[in-house]
């Protein structure tokens, strides 16, 4: 079946780096398109990036634009969120989740799988 | 501040029938589909709606969406305390080049 597992989560001063990952199981990994959501503590759901086939295409939310860098290596089946210079406000769990679509039909598109999330607390 | 905005909290009886309200604007709903997430608490979210009105397999049939202009809706008819969840609306932004959210609405079954 169809499995999403993060991890890398913890504990980062701001200023700071953090990678976290996401691991792909039971589909066929390069043929999906994925994203980032992420959820602050007691708030709502707020997309952090969409990552095409080769991880060369991205789109990133105003908010995370040139601090955070989404990625996938397909020999892993896994994604990755290099999340640099961190601030307070990143302290969230981290969910990645599966396109159902796919790059073409972006605009239409839904998440039909999602991780468990991590945690990243962003703290001095 | 989220782009879509939703009620904070719904609630209702055992049995009764509940709707949530998605308000937007001209570059997301009103140009794309809304799709819905049902999150229980402590759990990842779960797409409940896609393509403002179409069930995933295994979703109930209490629940319900439509889409009007800028705004869309869910509905929860035959309200059971397994509905007690955040929901959350979303959708495509043309002048974002993103994906937002709604704010999220909190069902509760009195």
């Amino acid at each position: 079946q169809v499995q999403l597992v993060e991890s890398g989560g913890g504990v980062a001063q701001p200023g700071r780096s953090l990678r976290i990952s996401c691991t792909a199981s039971g589909f066929i990994f390069s043929s999906y398109v994925f994203h980032w959501v992420r959820q602050a503590p007691g708030k709502g759901l707020e997309w952090v990036a969409s990552i095409s086939y080769d991880g060369n295409n991205n789109f990133y939310a105003d908010s995370v634009k040139g601090r955070f860098t989404a990625s996938r290596d397909k020999f892993k089946n896994a994604l990755y969120l290099q999340m640099n210079n961190l601030r307070v406000e990143d302290t969230a769990v981290y969910y990645c989740a599966r396109d159902a679509l796919g790059w073409q039909s972006l605009v239409r598109s839904w998440f039909d799988s999602w991780g468990q999330g991590t945690l990243v607390t962003v703290s001095s | 501040q989220s782009v879509l905005t939703q009620p904070p909290s719904a609630s209702g009886t055992p049995g009764q029938w509940v709707t949530i309200s998605c308000s937007g604007s001209k570059s997301n709903i009103g140009s794309n589909p809304v799709n819905w997430y049902q999150q229980f608490p402590g759990t990842a979210p779960k797409l409940l709606i896609y393509s403002n009105d179409q069930r995933p397999s295994g979703v109930s049939d209490r629940f319900s969406a439509s889409k009007s202009g800028t705004s869309a809706s869910l509905a929860i008819s035959g309200l059971q305390s397994e509905a007690e969840a955040d929901y959350y609306c979303a959708t495509w932004d043309d002048s974002l080049n993103g994906y937002v959210f709604g704010s999220g609405t909190k069902v509760t079954v009195l």
